[in-house]
């Protein structure tokens, strides 16, 4: 599986758009982005994924260069519940479930009042 | 309809005993994988199951094993226990085959401690 790279921490203002960048420069053509938070004490949480074109869902929004060497995850309006570590994930998808995710150590989001 | 459900949710073992933890998979998840997730690491890969058989593995040593039984429930086994195996483990479910979304569905886990 791919290698990513994310910050260690980031702040976000409650209310204000949250963007977590990702690079992934050694992603293949059939690996897909993946991302998870977990929330202390709780295990992962799968908010989205992709492969090349982007991605909205009711929790956040993907946006995948054309190159795929790096994403950034949005959420649009961060909360203080939205407070949790980001893994950025890159590996294997579609119609199998191979469940190997190689978790990294993630980006600390804090949302402040 | 309950999510990944793992049992006990907390334990405490000394080095050198065995510890057996257990998961029941999401509603029509077939597929169990198991996570070990040391404090302030990511989680980390120890195998997944499907149809009975250990269809993956990751870098982990043979004192790890793991069962999985026809109602898909899951069982992780460690022997031989060390203070390093100290740590929450993780069970994460999914769909093996066309169903499959691509989301693994994770339990609360159940965190060891070895004394």
């Amino acid at each position: 599986d791919a290698k990513t790279t994310q910050p260690t921490s980031m702040d976000c203002a409650e209310g204000r758009a949250a963007n977590l960048p990702c690079n992934h420069s050694t992603i293949s053509g059939n690996e897909y982005v993946y991302w998870y938070r977990q929330i202390h004490s709780q295990g992962p949480q799968y908010i989205i994924h992709g492969l090349k074109n982007n991605e909205t869902n009711e929790m956040a929004s993907l946006i995948i260069t054309e190159d795929r060497k790096s994403s950034t995850l949005i959420l649009p309006h961060a909360t203080l519940r939205d407070t949790a570590v980001y893994y950025c994930i890159v590996s294997l998808g579609g119609g199998t479930s191979y469940g190997k995710l190689t978790f990294g150590q993630g980006t600390i989001l804090t949302v402040h009042p | 309809d309950a999510g990944v459900t793992q049992s006990p949710t907390h334990l405490i073992k000394t080095r050198g005993q065995q510890v057996t933890l257990r998961c029941s998979p999401k509603s029509g998840h077939d597929t169990v994988s198991w996570y070990q997730q040391a404090l302030g690491q990511g989680p980390q890969f120890i195998f997944q199951y499907y149809e009975e058989e250990e269809r993956q593995r990751g870098n982990f040593p043979d004192r790890f094993s793991g069962h999985q039984f026809p109602n898909y429930s899951s069982e992780l086994n460690v022997n031989a226990l060390l203070l390093g195996d100290s740590a929450l483990y993780l069970c994460a479910s999914s769909v093996t085959g066309f169903a499959n979304t691509g989301e693994l569905f994770f339990g609360e886990g159940s965190r060891l401690t070895v004394l």
